[in-house]
Order: C-alpha cells, then sequence, then structure tokens
C-alpha cells in the first residue's frame, strides 16, 4: 500500500519530442503527487506537483495528469531539450510530510 | 534560496568505523529526512524528524542511527560500517506547516564507499 511503481526505468527520446513517465499508487487517502528531476551530481528538485482535487497542471513544457480512480498519475514533457535529460522521481505525500517515492526514470534526450 | 548543505561529497570509510554523516538547513524546517540512493531503487527513507530530539524509522532504519540536538542539523550515524552500506547519502528538509510544508529541499548528496 505504500509503495509508487513508476515506469519507464529508462526513457530516450529525440529532441523536440514529448516524454510521458507513469506512476501508480495503491493508498486512496494519498493526496498529493509531486515530481522530482535529479540532475547529475546534484540532489533531487521539485519541478511540479498536484494534489487529488485537480486532474491536470501545467507549467510551461511540462504537465502532469491525475487520475485518482485509477490511482495514476503521469508527467509529461513536451518539446523536449538535451537539458531536460535527468532522473526523474514521482513520489506520493503522506503524514508528517513524508513522501513515498518511485525508483526513478532515466531520461535521455538526444540532439 | 534554501541551502540544504551536507558535510562531505565524497567519503571513504573501512569496514567496522563508525561514520557520522553531518546535514545542516537554513531555512527553519521542522522536518529533516536521510535517505539513501542505489541504482535501480530509487530513494529509500532511512531516518526522519520533525523536531529538535524527534525521529521517526523509515523504511530501512537498520544499521543506521540519527541524532536531533539542533533545529538545523541532522546527523546519520553508521556505528559499525559495512560494505553494504557503500551508497548515495541523501539528506532533505521541508516544513511541517504552511503552504510549501510538504516540498522537500535536497541537498547535493554524499557519495559513501565503505571498503
Amino acid at each position: 500500500g505504500e509503495n509508487v511503481e513508476q515506469h519507464p526505468s529508462t526513457l530516450s527520446v529525440q529532441e523536440g519530442d514529448s516524454a510521458v513517465i507513469k506512476c501508480t499508487y495503491s493508498d486512496s487517502a494519498s493526496n498529493y503527487f509531486p515530481w522530482y528531476k535529479q540532475e547529475l551530481g546534484k540532489g533531487p528538485q521539485l519541478i511540479i506537483d498536484i494534489r487529488s482535487n485537480v486532474g491536470e497542471k501545467k507549467d510551461q513544457r511540462i504537465a502532469v495528469t491525475l487520475n485518482k480512480t485509477a490511482k495514476h498519475f503521469s508527467l509529461h514533457i513536451t518539446e523536449t531539450q538535451p537539458e531536460d535529460s535527468a532522473v526523474y522521481f514521482c513520489a506520493r505525500g503522506s503524514t508528517l510530510g513524508r513522501l513515498y517515492f518511485g525508483r526513478g526514470t532515466q531520461l535521455t534526450v538526444w540532439p | 534560496d534554501v541551502k540544504v548543505t551536507q558535510s562531505s561529497r565524497y567519503l571513504v570509510k573501512r569496514t567496522g568505523e563508525k561514520v557520522f554523516l553531518e546535514c545542516v538547513q537554513d531555512m527553519d524546517h521542522e522536518n529533516m529526512f536521510w535517505y539513501r540512493q542505489d541504482p535501480g531503487l530509487g530513494l529509500r527513507l532511512i531516518y526522519f524528524s520533525y523536531d529538535v530530539k524527534m525521529k521517526e524509522k523509515g523504511d530501512i532504519p537498520e544499521g543506521y542511527s540519527v541524532s536531533r540536538e539542533k533545529k538545523e542539523r541532522f546527523s546519520l550515524i553508521l556505528e559499525s560500517a559495512s560494505t553494504n552500506q557503500t551508497s548515495m547519502y541523501l539528506c532533505a528538509s521541508s516544513f511541517l506547516y504552511g503552504g510549501d510544508k510538504e516540498t522537500q529541499y535536497f541537498g547535493p548528496g554524499t557519495r559513501l564507499l565503505v571498503l
């Protein structure tokens, strides 16, 4: 009930194409779903998040969608650029500010 | 800007040594977290603390302990380092209350090698 499943584990796309990463969870009480980006040699950094009262949220080239009934949420990156290459983690919120993370997706954008 | 700093970027220790990893944050955050990151396993929570002198076990606390004597500092202790503790260790902090309470800010990580 605590795990977050994340797919795919690796993703390669051509510059300009779109990238989609999907996560599923089982705890129906979850209502907060952030996405973190980790660049090489750095700690993860929040890029976008969504709460359960919203179905979609956009911030320029990135968007997150949430289907609470099906218990899955996805990160969409459009017009990918080489600087989007990183490891992306989805997570779900829990009590006391704890986050449960997925295992990560290594995104590579080829020029 | 939120800053989370970790005492070392790289550390090499011998099996059986006692190892201290230090983390300091400058945002007056109540929550502090220690994760370990291994390829294919993502971020696994070792311990977290929501207040001074308080600690909660995460998913993989065995072989580790923590100390939070001051609000800004959270230490991870490996009582007797073993080779299977070779990993990247990440510290994070967040508010416990308020609108931004669920955003965790991470340090750059400490890569520990136990020989």
